[in-house]
């Protein structure tokens, strides 16, 4: 089952634009994870926010996270042609259950 | 792609045929995962293994079988009664302990006609 939503499915934004990406999910968590995937490769793991934090900073990267709303949101600031790809959000009901991904927002950044 | 290898990239097969996909990892991490990705979809649990010798079913692991008997290695095995086997197939590993992310492999595309 895919507990994870991202909203919107595509984006597309000029360079130096922000990016704001939405994921929504059913169940209660112990942590919420960014993944981005680069067309026809595997995912690679951008940040981490758990149930007790609400905001998380890694370089261009601003996770939020609302438990109450079961909901986060993934900022990339300035946006850059390189970050032209597809932002999954995945989550765990427990530190050793599998984690459930969403579907995904494709993003691209224009030039 | 982290110290995860899956092999082939591409792999091709006719209708009727088992095939079995390639996933080892240099991370000494504990657990290993099999996800199939269809396009514009997000990624689905096939079989998750948190400990050699032992795995479980994930969502959609119907058609599918896997072993791990060394704790580097988790083959896939996409069996004949899987209904629709064309996909991208993504392997992933994670540390035990209090570590949560997950290392994916580059992945295989398999054709299946």
């Amino acid at each position: 089952s895919q507990q994870g939503e991202e909203d919107p499915q595509a984006l597309s934004i000029q360079e130096g634009e922000n990016a704001t990406m939405n994921c929504s999910y059913k169940t209660s968590i112990n942590n919420l994870q960014w993944y981005r995937q680069n067309s026809g490769r595997g995912l690679v793991h951008l940040i981490l926010i758990r149930s007790n934090e609400r905001e998380k900073h890694s370089g261009r990267l601003r996770v939020t996270l609302d438990t109450s709303k079961k909901s986060s949101s993934l900022l990339i600031t300035a946006s850059r042609a390189a970050d032209t790809a597809s932002y999954f959000c995945a989550t765990a009901a427990s530190g050793n259950t599998p984690l459930v991904f969403g579907k995904g927002t494709r993003l691209s950044v224009i030039a | 792609d982290g110290g995860i290898t899956q092999s082939p990239k591409y792999l091709f097969r006719k209708e009727g045929q088992n095939v079995t996909l390639s996933c080892e990892q240099n991370l000494n991490h504990d657990a290993m995962y099999w996800y199939r990705q269809d396009p514009g979809q997000g990624l689905r649990l096939i079989y998750y293994s948190q400990i050699v010798n032992d795995f479980q079913k994930g969502d959609i692991a119907e058609g599918y079988s896997v072993s791990r008997e060394k704790k580097e290695s988790f083959p896939l095995t996409v069996t004949s009664a899987q209904k629709n086997p064309t996909a991208f197939y993504l392997c992933a590993s994670k540390d035990g302990g209090n570590s949560y992310e997950q290392y994916f492999g580059p992945g295989t595309r398999l054709t299946v006609t």
